[in-house]
């Protein structure tokens, strides 16, 4: 079992659709939890973290954690076609100041 | 644009070739970290250097060797070149600390291609 799995889709969705991004893993020692944006040839950009279980919202993202069933979420409501990127989650913190990248799913958003 | 500088950006050359791939971290960053990313391995984590020193090792082959300079500036040297070394390289850096969250910058990649 790899440590993070993502849905490597590709997701297409309608431009004012809520997407929901999903991850799952395997290391229970993971603490903080990432989710990175990569636009068509561009390195990953920070979206949003948070902190152990729980909801954080910017904006028109929304990033949730469920620790007791390794469960993380990324909402993304009114999306955009400049949404259209491929979203990397990515948890850390588990005794090393490492990252462990899901492998992404590439959302598309058709105006 | 995240302040971290990656040359080249495009790498071409043949098997068994050796290339360097160079890293600028952000002003200020001590923390340098190396990706590889593929289409069937995602975002793979290399190595880590932190104010010259190596911090952390991830999925780096033997064939592969990375160090940071006092400048802080980094470079990844990669050997034997296979097939299957044609990626994009991605170089990260992250502020002074060494806490366990530390947002990554990452720089705009040095695609290289094995042929």
């Amino acid at each position: 079992q790899k440590e993070v799995e993502q849905d490597p889709g590709p997701l297409s969705v309608p431009e004012g659709a809520i997407v929901s991004l999903n991850c799952t893993y395997s290391n229970s020692a993971f603490q903080y939890f990432m989710w990175y944006r990569q636009y068509s040839r561009k390195g990953p950009e920070l979206l949003m973290y948070t902190y152990s279980s729980g909801n954080k919202e910017d904006g028109r993202f929304t990033a949730q954690v469920d620790k007791s069933s390794k469960y993380i979420s990324l909402f993304i409501r009114d999306s955009q076609p400049s949404d259209s990127a491929t979203y990397l989650c990515a948890p850390g913190g588990a005794g090393s100041y490492q990252l462990t990248f899901g492998k992404g799913t590439k959302l598309s958003v058709i105006p | 644009d995240s302040g971290v500088t990656q040359t080249p950006k495009h790498l071409i050359t043949a098997t068994g070739q050796r290339v360097t791939l160079r890293c600028s971290p952000r002003s200020g960053d001590l923390s340098v970290y190396w990706y590889q990313q593929s289409l069937d391995q995602g975002l793979q984590f290399l190595i880590q250097y932190y104010n010259g020193e190596e911090r952390a090792k991830g999925n780096i082959l033997e064939r592969f060797s990375a160090q940071q300079f006092p400048d802080l500036h980094s470079e990844l040297n990669l050997s034997s070149l296979e097939l299957g070394d044609s990626a994009l390289y991605f170089c990260a850096s992250s502020a002074p600390g060494l806490s366990s969250y530390n947002e990554q910058f990452f720089g705009p990649g040095t695609r290289l291609t094995v042929l």
